[in-house]
């Protein structure tokens, strides 16, 4: 119920291609579902959040889409470049926002020039 | 500046002896956490806070045990540490619960031999 299940482990991408991450939940109850990116040696960052009252949010290169129907929700990173190289974790919170949130086990995304 | 900040930074010790990791955040945020990261496990809850004086567990809250005297500070204790609690620590914070922005410190990468 509390999971969040994050494809694909690790990704390589061509510098300029769509990088795409996949997240999927079971709890309907999550009304709040950030990305976060994280760089070696540092700790994760929010890169970009969604909540079910819209299917898609954008930022930059940077875009969510949300399928509520499927409880599944995907960061899509356009123009992908060296610079994106990162850990991305998708994550989830219930409505109250009093139970921390549930991250998926992470993305390592590797952008080749 | 607006942070969390973890001390030590990097910390090797024996198996069964105490140690503490400290984490303060300047943000005055209520809600308090601290995860583990293992790779391929993602982001595990340890325990969380949401007020003073109140915590809960996590999902793997075994080993360890916190505190929230101060709203700043949310110290992890490691009564007896096991080679098993080697792991890359982090703290977080955040402010009206956690379907907002969640701030990371920057880790304590904590050895156990």
């Amino acid at each position: 119920q509390q999971q969040v299940k994050q494809s694909p482990q690790s990704l390589i991408v061509q510098k300029g291609g769509i990088s795409i991450i996949n997240c999927a939940y079971e709890n309907t109850a999550f009304d709040y579902f950030p990305w976060y990116q994280q760089f070696p040696g540092k700790g994760p960052a929010l890169l970009i959040a969604i909540r079910p009252d819209v299917s898609e949010k954008k930022e930059g290169r940077f875009t969510i889409s949300f399928n509520k129907s499927a409880k599944q929700f995907s960061l899509h990173i356009m123009d992908s470049q060296p610079g994106d190289s990162a850990t991305y974790f998708c994550a989830a919170s219930l409505n109250s926002g009093n139970t921390p949130l549930v991250f998926g086990k992470g993305t390592r995304l590797s952008v080749i020039a | 500046e607006a942070q969390v900040t973890q001390n030590p930074r990097y910390l090797i010790t024996v198996t069964g002896k105490k140690l503490t990791v400290t984490c303060s955040q300047n943000m005055n945020h209520e809600y308090m956490s601290w995860y583990r990261q293992d790779p391929g496990l993602g982001l595990r809850q340890i325990y969380y806070s949401m007020n003073v004086e109140v915590t809960d567990k996590g999902d793997v809250p075994e080993g360890y045990k916190v505190s929230r005297k101060e709203k700043r500070n949310f110290p992890l204790i490691l009564e007896s540490p096991s080679p098993n609690q080697t792991s890359l620590y982090f703290c977080a914070s955040g402010d009206r619960g956690w379907n907002t922005e969640a701030f990371f410190g920057q880790g304590t990468r904590l050895t156990v031999v």
